[in-house]
């Protein structure tokens, strides 16, 4: 699985859009950008995954260059409960286990 | 939200002692795992398995041993806790279709004294 590159932190002001940004230089192109968040003390959540194309839910946008070398997570207006720390994870879907691998993510503060 | 649980969230033990920690799924899902994680660190795979009767350590080795007898069940079992077993462990599961995207219970919090 590609490794990833994520700033170890970042904070941004409550109501303003926080732009998350993921190098993945070495993704191949099976290979999906799935991103995760951690909230102190609790388990992982999914936020949002993609291939090529940029994608959006209720929770997030997720913006891929086009040439699939770097990524960014956008949460449009953060509010305090986003601060958490946010993994961005490539892997390829295999027949196999689906273990994702973590890294130290970037700890997202939004101050009020 | 997604229907994973794990009891208990707390437990502080002594050292010897047997422990369980349990983690049951309602969605059917065939794939589950245990991640383990101290504070402020990453998440390291510690098991997981493909579906009933099927069990694979994982990145990080760990003295702790896990059985998967029924599809919504995935205990792990610590014959002897010593105190560098003070972690979380989180389990998760994930279907076998699709893009499998994880799905993670609440954690268990383990202090060993």
């Amino acid at each position: 699985d590609a490794k990833t590159t994520q700033p170890t932190s970042m904070d941004c002001a409550e109501g303003r859009a926080a732009n998350l940004p993921c190098n993945h230089s070495t993704i191949s192109g099976n290979e999906y950008v799935y991103w995760y968040r951690q909230i102190h003390s609790q388990g992982p959540q999914y936020i949002i995954h993609g291939l090529k194309n940029n994608e959006t839910n209720e929770m997030a946008s997720l913006i891929i260059t086009e040439d699939r070398k770097s990524s960014t997570l956008i949460l449009p207006h953060a509010t305090l409960r986003d601060t958490a720390v946010y993994y961005c994870i490539v892997r390829v879907k295999q027949t196999g286990a689906n273990n994702l691998f973590f890294g130290t993510g970037t700890r997202l503060t939004v101050i009020p | 939200e997604a229907d994973i649980y794990q009891t208990p969230r707390y437990l502080v033990i002594g050292t010897g002692k047997k422990i369980t920690l349990e983690c049951s799924q309602t969605m059917g899902h065939d794939k589950m795992y245990w991640y383990q994680q101290d504070p402020g660190m990453e998440l390291h795979l510690i098991h997981y398995s493909y579906g009933v009767n099927s069990t694979e350590k994982g990145d990080l080795s760990s003295e702790s041993t896990v059985s998967r007898i029924r599809t919504e069940h995935f205990p792990l079992t610590l014959e002897s806790a010593r105190p560098s077993h003070t972690s979380q462990y989180l389990c998760a599961s994930s279907p076998s279709l699709g893009l499998e995207t994880q799905y993670f219970g609440p954690g268990t919090r383990l202090l060993v004294l």
